[in-house]
C-alpha cells in the first residue's frame, strides 16, 4: 500500500526559512493529490494552514505558503517564530474517496 | 461562532461497540461534507470517514470497513460514527472536522475512545 511520507523533524532558526515535504513512497505528487497541511500543538485538536495545495483559510497568516516542489508537496514557513515550534501534517487524495495523512513532522525552532 | 462538539466517547470492551456523535453549529451543515479523523495516543493523526452531503456517499479506511458506520442527521446538525467490533487500536481521540475544498476545514476539541479490558 502506498504511504505519505514526511520528514520526522526539521529544524529552523527564529527569523529563518523552512520547507517540509510531503510525498508517496512511490509516485509523484501533484495538485489532482490536494495536498493540504495542518499544524498541531500538544493536547490540541489541528488547525487546517493550507488545502487545495496553497490556498490559506482566513486567519493563517501569509508567512505560511503551499507548493509542489519537485514531485512532492511542500509547506514553506518564513520568518519562522517560537510559536511555529509544533508538529505539521499533510494530506493526499490517494483514489476512491480515500484521504492519508503523512507520519508528521516535528519542527523545532532553535 | 462556527463550533463542532465532539461527545460520546468511553472506556469500551474489545469486541464491543460504541457510538460517537458531532454537534455542529454556526455554519450551513447541510452544504458540507463531513469527516471524522482520530489520532492514537502519542500517534500522527488518521482519516476515519467521510460523508457526503445527503449521506449518499461514504469512504472509509480500509482498518474500519465492514466495522464503522459514518452517518449524519441534517435536521440536527449532526454526524454520528458507529463502531462495532472495536479493538484495542481503535483507541484514540476522535476529531469530526467538516470539509471543504478537498481538505479537512474545522475541528471539533474530539472524544477519547478506549477500548480495554
Amino acid at each position: 500500500q502506498t504511504v505519505v511520507t514526511q520528514e520526522p523533524s526539521v529544524s529552523v532558526s527564529p527569523g529563518g526559512t523552512v520547507t517540509l515535504t510531503c510525498g508517496f513512497d512511490s509516485g509523484s505528487v501533484s495538485t489532482t493529490s490536494y495536498p493540504s497541511w495542518y499544524q498541531q500543538t500538544p493536547g490540541q485538536p489541528p488547525r487546517t494552514l493550507i488545502f487545495n495545495t496553497n490556498r490559506r483559510p482566513s486567519g493563517v497568516p501569509d508567512r505560511f505558503s503551499g507548493s509542489i516542489l519537485e514531485n512532492k508537496a511542500a509547506l514553506t514557513i518564513t520568518g519562522a517564530q517560537a510559536d511555529d515550534e509544533c508538529h505539521y501534517y499533510c494530506v493526499l487524495y490517494m483514489g476512491d474517496g480515500n484521504w492519508m495523512f503523512g507520519g508528521g513532522t516535528t519542527l523545532t525552532v532553535v | 461562532e462556527v463550533q463542532l462538539v465532539e461527545s460520546g466517547g468511553g472506556l469500551v470492551q474489545p469486541g464491543g461497540s460504541l457510538k460517537i456523535s458531532c454537534a455542529v453549529s454556526g455554519l450551513p451543515f447541510s452544504n458540507y461534507w463531513m469527516s471524522w479523523v482520530r489520532q492514537a495516543p502519542g500517534k500522527g493523526l488518521e482519516w476515519v470517514a467521510n460523508i457526503k452531503q445527503d449521506g449518499s456517499e461514504k469512504f472509509y479506511v480500509e482498518s474500519v470497513r465492514g466495522r464503522f458506520i459514518i452517518s449524519r442527521d441534517n435536521a440536527k446538525n449532526s454526524i454520528y460514527l458507529q463502531m462495532n467490533s472495536l479493538r484495542a487500536e481503535d483507541t484514540a481521540v476522535y476529531y469530526c472536522s467538516n470539509w471543504g475544498s478537498y481538505a479537512f476545514d474545522l475541528w471539533g476539541q474530539g472524544t477519547m475512545v478506549t477500548v480495554s479490558s
